[in-house]
């Protein structure tokens, strides 16, 4: 089975701090991506790569940046932690073509 | 722009009931669906995955419907469980846009509760 690993269940930094959540595929995927999920809003799409060191933004990417080295990990990077980017993160992979997506267990970060 | 809407946003059932989850899209042009699970304070699960070319699929107790002409997708749950109780997504995966790669379009999810 493909597995999506997050680093971190859950997070609680401080608003100001560099944070880093690491996300790691085993299955050879090019594609990643990065949500956060919200209350009322769904789940919106941060930041996704179509291969190493490419990334592009999606819908909501202000506040945030990613980094892909290496094809089977993708960093989230929040350079300054502020009180709304409080959520669950969750990461996916994907190959190309009509193949379904693999979420990992998601990150629940509280910046206070 | 697509749209999916699912509906209900919420379902409450007594255990043992045949249910189905509705879910509608805009786009036909899809290259695939997926329905997914998520417990409380957890990631998405994968439940099934119809590619646009299929009508169904089934795995145990659920089955997954997809027509594209009429702009619909149901998941049927036969006998229901308790444990059961989750929010069930859809999801699409429609071809790229001018400004952006193909990326994955949620609905907004059905919460069910199934009680015992």
């Amino acid at each position: 089975d493909v597995k999506v690993t997050q680093s971190s269940r859950y997070l609680v930094k401080r608003t100001g701090e560099k944070v880093f959540l690491e996300c790691v595929q085993d299955m050879d995927h090019e594609n990643m991506f990065w949500y956060r999920q919200d209350p009322g809003l769904g789940l919106r799409l941060i930041y996704f790569s179509y291969d190493v060191k490419m990334k592009e933004k999606g819908d909501i990417p202000e506040g945030y940046s990613v980094s892909r080295e290496k094809k089977e990990r993708f960093s989230l990077i929040l350079e300054s932690a502020s009180t709304n980017q409080t959520s669950m993160y969750l990461c996916a992979s994907s190959l190309w073509g009509p193949d379904g997506y693999t979420f990992g267990s998601g990150t629940r970060l509280t910046v206070v | 722009k697509q749209e999916v809407t699912q509906i209900p946003a919420a379902l409450s059932v007594p255990e043992g009931e045949n249910l189905v989850l509705n879910c509608s899209f805009t786009d036909s042009a899809i290259y695939n669906l997926q329905w997914f699970r998520q417990d409380p304070g957890k990631g998405l699960t994968s439940l099934l995955l119809i590619q646009s070319s299929q009508r169904e699929q089934t795995s145990g107790r659920l089955n997954a419907s997809l027509d594209k002409s009429s702009g619909r997708s149901t998941l049927y749950i036969a006998a229901s469980q308790p444990g059961d109780s989750a929010t069930y997504l859809c999801a699409f995966l429609f071809p790229p846009e001018e400004t952006s790669g193909s990326r994955l379009t949620f609905g907004e999810g059905t919460q069910l509760t199934v009680n015992p």
